[in-house]
């Protein structure tokens, strides 16, 4: 069975900082995994998709990468901003399939200015 | 505006009501999902739908639930008899069948959240 773990639950930094989301599946026969962010009683605003054959995907600020032998994935953002804060939130399909994803739970950023 | 819509964003009902929600998904695209969130948690699987046919459905999806994608369009969840522990956020989210393993990339609307007295 999938399932999704997400370091750290929650994480304050200063504006301009560097910083690193972890995400680990324990199912490594994935199509692929996806990245999200999560404003305050929002939907959730797709950030990055990586396919299984791919090492890693920027866009702008935010670069992920994917171990998949390993079982894991990580989302870099560079020089950090008040408004990257949010819930993040990667996830991915259910081993050996392209259906629905399983999440973990996020985390929380907060930029402080 | 061509995201996922969702209808209505905030529903209060009272235990034991009906209430239904609506999903438009983005169109074109041919898969729909429903996931429901609780505070502090990951979105949840609830079902999904290929065109019309509902294709997968989770054990949280309970007797009391029923979805429906008439016409693989739009599409509607309903729950029977509320109760207290259905108040939860409700997402949709849809994608398109992608010709290539891996890009089956979902988008997600913004959420009906349901609170249930």
């Amino acid at each position: 069975k999938q399932e999704v773990t997400q370091i750290p639950a929650a994480l304050s930094v200063p504006e301009g900082e560097n910083l690193v989301l972890n995400c680990s599946f324990t199912d490594s026969a994935i199509y692929n995994l996806q990245w999200f962010r999560q404003d305050p009683g929002k939907g959730l605003t797709s950030l990055l998709l990586i396919q299984s054959s791919q090492r890693e995907q920027t866009s702008g600020r935010l670069n992920a990468s994917l171990d998949k032998s390993s079982g894991r994935s990580t989302l870099y953002i560079a020089a950090s901003q008040p408004g990257d804060s949010a819930t993040y939130l990667c996830a991915v399909p259910p081993g050996g399939s392209q259906g629905n994803l399983i999440f973990g739970k996020g985390t929380k950023l907060s930029v402080k200015p | 505006d061509t995201g996922v819509s969702q209808n209505p964003r905030h529903k209060i009902t009272k235990r034991g009501q009906n209430v239904t929600f609506r999903c438009d998904p983005i169109s074109e695209h041919n898969r729909l999902y429903w996931y429901r969130q609780t505070l502090g948690q990951g979105p949840e699987f609830l079902t999904y739908f290929q065109n019309e046919a509902q294709l997968e459905k989770s054990r949280l999806l309970s007797d009391r639930f029923s979805a429906e994608r008439p016409k693989g369009s739009f599409s509607t969840l309903e729950i029977q008899r509320t109760e207290q522990g259905d108040s939860a956020m409700y997402l949709c989210a849809s994608s398109s069948r992608p010709r290539t393993s891996g890009l089956d990339e979902q988008f997600f609307g913004p959420g009906t959240r349901l609170t249930v007295l």
